[in-house]
């Protein structure tokens, strides 16, 4: 059963860089046809689709955030990875990762790491 | 990008009721529509994909119906572990991935 585990900074200085790595256990990074996304929830407020990237590397970012994103896969240690950039409060939230499938739904996430950015 | 609208915000029902919430879409998304329940503390789950079918597990109670842009989730009789958040999300042309803003069914 395919398992999803972030990890990463969970406080994060105003102008600095968030990093958060998701490692896949069950399954692997490479297996094509899914794509393996990053999704983040505000406190109190709904979900936000930050990215995505496949087996192959291609991405798909959010145009909102898409100039200070970047994703990443390292099948090596099968996991991928999220840096965002010049963060600000408004960052502050709860970042899922997730396995989206072949058809766009998502039936498996991570169990979600807060991330505060505060000084 | 196409936008998905959830009504009401709020939902107070009791136990034992019937549920409706709707979803609609700022355009068609024929019938790539997928339903979530998300409760205090964890990760969204997966209830209805292709609008109208269960995902592994999921309770007879859940059904979802529609296509184009109007979508409804119908939880018939509630149960106690129901009351949570639900959320639609399109898939019918991603990315990017849209979702609803949820809606908060709670106990009346």
């Amino acid at each position: 059963q395919l398992q999803l585990q972030e990890s990463g900074s969970g406080l994060v200085k105003p102008s600095q860089t968030l990093s958060l790595t998701c490692a896949v256990s069950g399954g692997s990074v490479s297996t094509a046809g899914y794509s393996w996304s990053w999704i983040r929830q505000p406190p109190g407020k709904g979900l936000e689709w930050i990215g995505s990237i496949y087996h192959n590397e291609t991405t798909f970012y959010n145009s909102s955030l898409k100039s200070r994103v970047t994703m990443s896969v390292d099948r090596s240690k099968n996991q991928f990875s999220l840096e965002m950039s010049s963060v600000t409060a408004a960052d502050t939230a709860v970042y899922y990762c997730a396995r989206v499938s072949r058809y766009g739904m998502i039936p498996i996430w991570g169990q979600g790491t807060l991330v505060t950015v505060s000084s | 990008e196409i936008v998905m609208t959830q009504s009401p915000a709020t939902l107070s029902a009791s136990p034992g009721e019937r549920a409706t919430l709707s979803c609609r879409a700022s355009q068609s998304v024929s019938s790539n529509l997928a339903w979530y329940q998300q409760k205090p503390g964890q990760a969204p789950r997966l209830l209805i994909y292709g609008a109208s079918t269960r995902a592994t597990g999921i309770p007879a109670r859940f059904s979802g119906s529609g296509s184009g842009t109007e979508f409804t989730l119908t939880i018939s009789s509630l149960q106690s572990e129901d009351f949570a958040v639900y959320y639609c999300q399109q898939n019918n042309n991603w990315p990017p991935i849209t979702f609803g803003q949820g809606t908060r069914l709670e106990i009346k």
